[in-house]
């Protein structure tokens, strides 16, 4: 399973756009990428999934290099209520023996 | 969307006693399931893989014995704490494999507070 980085932690203003980079060195060819939030006391939330290139939904953009070595999540004009901690996971979307690993999470902070 | 049923939200038990948690895939089928828990300010530790039918699959260091995990069909899964004590205090969450979809959907957990 590859290992994934992100900082601790990161701080923003509301309006401003956030973005949290992923580091994943031992990403295999099958590996999808995908961004989980989390709220205290909540079960982890779907945010958005990618194999290459970008991959932008209603919430979030993904940005992953050619290398796919690293993805970086792009939250557009943050607000007070994205608050949470990310989480950055990679694995096989079909592999039926994929388990969900989380590592530390980049805990954003969002000040009015 | 796929939608995946905790329950209870939050359970307080006294210590030595047994508590039980469901995990209900609501809209679609699951043949795998994952338990874990977390701890105030941490991340999720995976503790088990639940397979429908079919034996749990536990992470190293977790107690199979006290950690007791049912998949009796294809949309719950059980974890019950055994005999718990204040250390097993925790928050606990369910997760879902979609098999149609590939997507995976968590629980909204479970707070346990063992007295």
């Amino acid at each position: 399973l590859a290992k994934t980085t992100q900082p601790i932690s990161m701080d923003s203003y509301e309006g401003q756009e956030v973005n949290i980079t992923c580091s994943h060195n031992n990403i295999a060819t099958n590996d999808y990428i995908t961004w989980y939030q989390q709220f205290p006391s909540q079960g982890p939330r779907f945010i958005i999934q990618g194999y290459k290139t970008k991959v932008t939904n209603e919430v979030a953009s993904l940005f992953i290099p050619a290398d796919r070595k690293s993805s970086t999540l792009s939250l557009p004009r943050v607000s007070l209520s994205d608050t949470a901690v990310y989480y950055c996971l990679v694995g096989g979307r079909a592999d039926s023996s994929y388990k969900l690993i989380f590592g530390s999470g980049t805990r954003l902070l969002v000040r009015p | 969307g796929a939608v995946v049923s905790q329950h209870p939200s939050w359970v307080i038990c006294k210590s030595g006693t047994s508590v039980k948690i469901e995990c209900r895939s609501l809209d679609f089928q699951a043949t795998t399931m994952f338990w874990y828990r977390q701890f105030p300010k941490q991340s999720l530790m995976l503790m088990a893989t639940s397979n429908e039918g079919s034996k749990a699959t536990y992470e190293q260091g977790v107690e199979k014995d006290k950690f007791l995990i049912n998949h009796a069909s294809l949309t719950l899964s059980t974890l019950t704490v055994t005999s718990a004590h204040p250390e097993d205090s925790s928050f606990y969450i369910c997760s879902a494999r979609n098999e149609d979809s590939l997507g995976y959907t968590f629980g909204s957990g479970t707070r346990l507070t063992v007295v």
